[in-house]
């Protein structure tokens, strides 16, 4: 059995602070995917970014980035200058092989930027 | 525009009623998958369809079925056997690469009056 768990169910920061969410996962598998996403207040999961087990090169796309530590098993992400508009609820979420490439939902961290 | 679209956006039904919601993609994924998801919490898998023809079981398929008779399409019904059917309602696709994101659709909200 798979497993994603966000601890951090809401936070709450005040625009252009930086802010991490974190994520930790489980699994038996050697491959597997690890995946970001957002929902907005309109509902709609918004693919983020996708990273896979052999890869653990951190990343960084504008304002965004992630750390990825297989050592203990997260996959942390972090905004960096925080907007209004990054309000959202954040997922993270695990596929691998020998889940049937399902996947395994964290259960979210809703993330509010005050003005 | 490719896409995922999901009919309608809001859905009111009474107690006792079959409702069928709507999920079509254009963006030529084999996969498609329907999640369930109740306030502050994470996605459930209610069912998924890797191929034409065949779908399969998710976490929480009680009280819904499925079809998958086009490639594009693949409605949910939600059941009167669904004891508690106010939710949220995702549909997804994806290639048939294994490993490959989800592309979401924009949402149902069903409500049971």
């Amino acid at each position: 059995a798979q497993k994603v768990t966000q601890a951090q169910t809401e936070i709450s920061v005040v625009e252009k602070e930086d802010v991490t969410l974190d994520c930790v996962y489980e699994t038996r598998d050697t491959t597997y995917y690890l995946f970001w996403y957002k929902q907005p207040p309109s509902g709609e999961l918004v693919f983020l970014i996708r990273r896979n087990s052999f890869d653990e090169q951190n990343e960084i796309s504008g304002r965004y980035s992630w750390n990825f530590q297989k050592s203990t098993s997260s996959f942390n992400f972090t905004i960096t200058a925080s907007q209004v508009v990054d309000s959202a609820v954040y997922f993270c979420a695990l596929s691998s092989h020998n889940a049937g490439n399902m996947l395994t939902f964290g259960g979210g961290t809703r993330l509010m930027v005050k003005p | 525009d490719g896409g995922i679209t999901q009919s309608p956006k809001y859905l009111f039904r009474k107690e006792g009623q079959n409702v069928t919601l709507s999920c079509e993609q254009n963006l030529n994924h084999d996969a498609m998958y329907w999640y369930r998801q109740d306030p502050g919490q994470g996605l459930r898998l209610i069912y998924y369809s890797q191929i034409v023809n065949d779908f399969q079981k998710g976490d929480i398929a009680e009280g819904y079925s499925v079809s998958r008779e086009k490639k594009e399409s693949f409605p949910l019904t939600v059941t009167s056997a669904q004891k508690n059917p106010t939710a949220f309602y995702l549909c997804a696709s994806r290639t048939g690469t294994s490993l490959d994101e989800q592309f979401f659709g924009p949402g149902t909200r069903l409500t049971v009056l």
